[in-house]
């Protein structure tokens, strides 16, 4: 059964700073893997997705990398902004399946 | 122009009870998803529904019955409400089932058993 630690669970840190949200997974067999942002009292939102042949992505200030055979994934926030307070959830889909397997997130907040 | 909309945001209801939960897109989406959020965070698929058409029914216990009475809509009917289904439930779409990796999420319905 595939299982998703996210580390740490709660980030505050202030404006300006780069930051590292670490994402585990006990499967390595896995389809790909995304990253989202969910807001307070929002639903979830895309920022990044990685097939299980790629090793990054990125969008912007955000960097996501994949190493499958250690099962983890980093998203990398360059120079955060208070904007970019929200959780931080990944979620992993195995192969072989339609089903997702998230992570509880990190909540982060970037503080002026 | 609400892409993903939920009703209600809110819901406090007894234990027993019978609630719904209405979702609907204007994105001309044919495929809609049900997601659990509970207590601890933890977000689980429910149902999808890929043109009317139920895909995925995630180990859910049969109170829960989602209807697609069309391609935009994709409602959940849940009977006997328990303490246990406490949560927020959220709405999501997607153009088609080969596009599920882009999916629209609603503001999600908060639902408190007491």
């Amino acid at each position: 059964k595939q299982e998703v630690t996210q580390i740490p669970a709660a980030l505050s840190v202030p404006e300006g700073e780069n930051l590292v949200l670490n994402c585990s997974f006990t499967d390595s067999a896995i389809y790909n893997l995304q990253w989202f942002r969910q807001d307070p009292g929002k639903g979830l939102t895309s920022l990044l997705l990685i097939q299980s042949s790629q090793r990054e992505q990125t969008s912007g200030r955000l960097n996501a990398s994949l190493d499958k055979s250690s099962g983890r994934s980093t998203l990398y926030i360059a120079a955060s902004q208070p904007g970019d307070s929200a959780t931080y959830l990944c979620a992993v889909k195995p192969g072989g399946s339609y089903i997702p397997t998230f992570g509880r997130g990190t909540s982060l907040i970037v503080h002026p | 122009d609400t892409a993903v909309s939920q009703t209600p945001k809110y819901l406090v209801t007894q234990m027993g009870n019978d609630k719904s939960i209405k979702c609907e897109q204007n994105l001309g989406h044919d495929t809609m998803y049900w997601y659990k959020q509970d207590s601890k965070k933890f977000l689980k698929i429910m149902f999808s529904y890929n043109n009317k058409e139920l895909i995925i029914n995630e180990t859910v216990p049969n109170r829960f019955s989602p209807k697609s009475p069309d391609k935009a809509h994709l409602n959940l009917h849940i009977n006997s409400l328990e303490l246990g289904d406490s949560a927020v439930y959220f709405c999501a779409s997607s153009q088609d089932w080969d596009q599920q990796e882009t999916q629209y999420f609603g503001p999600g319905t908060r639902l408190l058993v007491l």
